[in-house]
């Protein structure tokens, strides 16, 4: 069975500033996992995903994400938001057969100017 | 080119009625989803289909019914509809296996009156 936890359900940061989303994921084997970007009234995006090759992936609009086995987390950065960063974002977790996602519950990320 | 594209964009219909979303994938993939999204946007899976064959089921009411007549199709029907099928529907897609990208639609928002 897997889990995907999402620790924060909303975060705000200022335009220019680091932006931080926590995921912590619980699986019986090794998953991969994604996050996924919501922009509002539209469908869900890749931003990117980890699948054991390498634990810092990078992904796209300058977002990035690593992997710690030892914590069991996904946590997703960005070095400087921009306000078109403004969105939902999910962290999912896969790797079953047949490609069965579990969804966090969603980050909602505000950027003031 | 659109991906994974879904009609209608927006659904309102009464309580009691039938209706249907389709789903269409030009990305060659062998695996279709549907997903819904609650709303707390919250996203859980419904079906899945690999070929044609029904491969997921989670637990949906038997109101809900998918069609694959290809591969690159997915359809729903939905009967007698309730106030609490109110929702957004996303269609995805993948080669199915496990760490493959789901790609996905940009949803249906269902409304029952």
């Amino acid at each position: 069975a897997q889990s995907v936890t999402q620790l924060d359900s909303h975060v705000s940061v200022s335009e220019g500033t680091p932006v931080l989303l926590r995921c912590n994921y619980s699986s019986s084997y090794s998953p991969s996992l994604f996050w996924y970007v919501q922009h509002p009234n539209k469908g869900l995006q890749l931003l990117l995903k980890y699948t054991s090759a390498a634990t810092l992936v990078k992904g796209i609009n300058g977002f990035e994400a690593e992997f710690k086995k030892s914590e069991t987390s996904f946590h997703l950065t960005k070095p400087s938001a921009h306000m078109s960063d403004a969105a939902e974002y999910f962290c999912v977790a896969g790797g079953t057969s047949y490609g069965k996602l579990t969804f966090g519950q969603g980050t909602i990320l505000t950027v003031h100017p | 080119d659109t991906a994974v594209s879904q009609t209608p964009k927006y659904l309102v219909t009464q309580m009691g009625n039938d209706k249907s979303i389709k789903c269409e994938q030009n990305l060659g993939h062998d695996t279709m989803y549907w997903y819904k999204q609650d709303s707390k946007k919250f996203l859980k899976i419904m079906f899945s289909y690999n070929n044609k064959e029904l491969i997921i089921n989670e637990t949906v009411p038997n109101r809900f019914s998918p069609k694959s007549p290809d591969k690159a199709h997915l359809n729903l029907h939905i009967n007698s509809l309730e106030l609490g099928d109110s929702a957004v529907y996303f269609c995805a897609s993948s080669y199915g296996r496990p760490g493959d990208t789901q790609y996905f639609g940009p949803g249906t928002r269902l409304t029952v009156l």
